[in-house]
């Protein structure tokens, strides 16, 4: 069965410095990935995704991914972060139709 | 386009009583499902529905049970209810069968079950 780790529940971090937020994933069969911020009191909104094709993949508010089949992992970077990135991440992985698994969720906290 | 749209926001239920949920998909969408967010966790998946019928289902009792309408809105019913049944309920709506295209999910509907 699929799961996923995201390894930091916490990662704190100065403004403009870069940032890594760390997802490793388990399935016997190919998946897909993604990346999914949530603000206070709201839902999910798609920062990326990986579904096949290059393994860097780019997604909104300067966020990237590199997708790495070897380690099973997924991290999620951004060269200079804001203080509007402070966020819940959730990264998630589906092997099926229907089934997507969440991480527990990594707190960013950006400090000035 | 409208998004995802999902009522009451907040509710305070008794143990034992019933409460229904509800969600109006993303304009364009036939696919709903539905995730469980304990405080300080990841969603965890309950169920899909897709063209009314159920699409898969996660490890939930069966007394969390659902719905979707002819224009693709869903509900989401709890029998029963459990003190661990208090989290933030999120509605996600997709435009196929299935989490590949990635989904787009409401505010979520805060459960408080004392």
């Amino acid at each position: 069965a699929q799961s996923v780790t995201q390894l930091d529940s916490q990662v704190p971090v100065f403004e403009e410095a870069p940032v890594e937020l760390r997802c490793n994933y388990s399935s016997s069969v190919s998946v897909y990935l993604f990346w999914y911020v949530q603000y206070p009191n709201q839902g999910l909104q798609l920062l990326l995704k990986y579904l096949s094709g290059s393994t860097l993949v780019k997604g909104i508010n300067g966020f990237e991914a590199e997708f790495n089949k070897s380690q099973t992992s997924f991290h999620l970077r951004k060269p200079s972060v804001h203080i509007s990135d402070t966020a819940e991440y959730f990264c998630a992985v589906s092997d099926t139709p229907y089934d997507m698994r969440f991480g527990a969720g990594t707190r960013l906290t950006v400090k000035p | 386009e409208t998004g995802v749209t999902q009522s009451p926001t907040h509710l305070i239920k008794t143990r034992g009583q019933q409460v229904t949920l509800r969600c109006s998909s993303q304009s364009g969408h036939n696919t709903v499902s539905w995730y469980q967010q304990a405080l300080g966790q990841g969603p965890q998946f309950i169920f899909q529905y897709y063209r009314e019928e159920e699409n898969g289902r996660g490890n939930f009792p069966p007394r969390f049970s659902g719905l979707q309408f002819p224009n693709y809105s869903s509900e989401l019913n709890v029998n029963a209810l459990e003190l661990d049944d208090s989290a933030l309920y999120l509605c996600a709506s997709s435009s196929s069968q299935g989490s590949t295209y990635g989904y787009t999910f409401g505010s979520g509907t805060r459960l408080t079950v004392v």
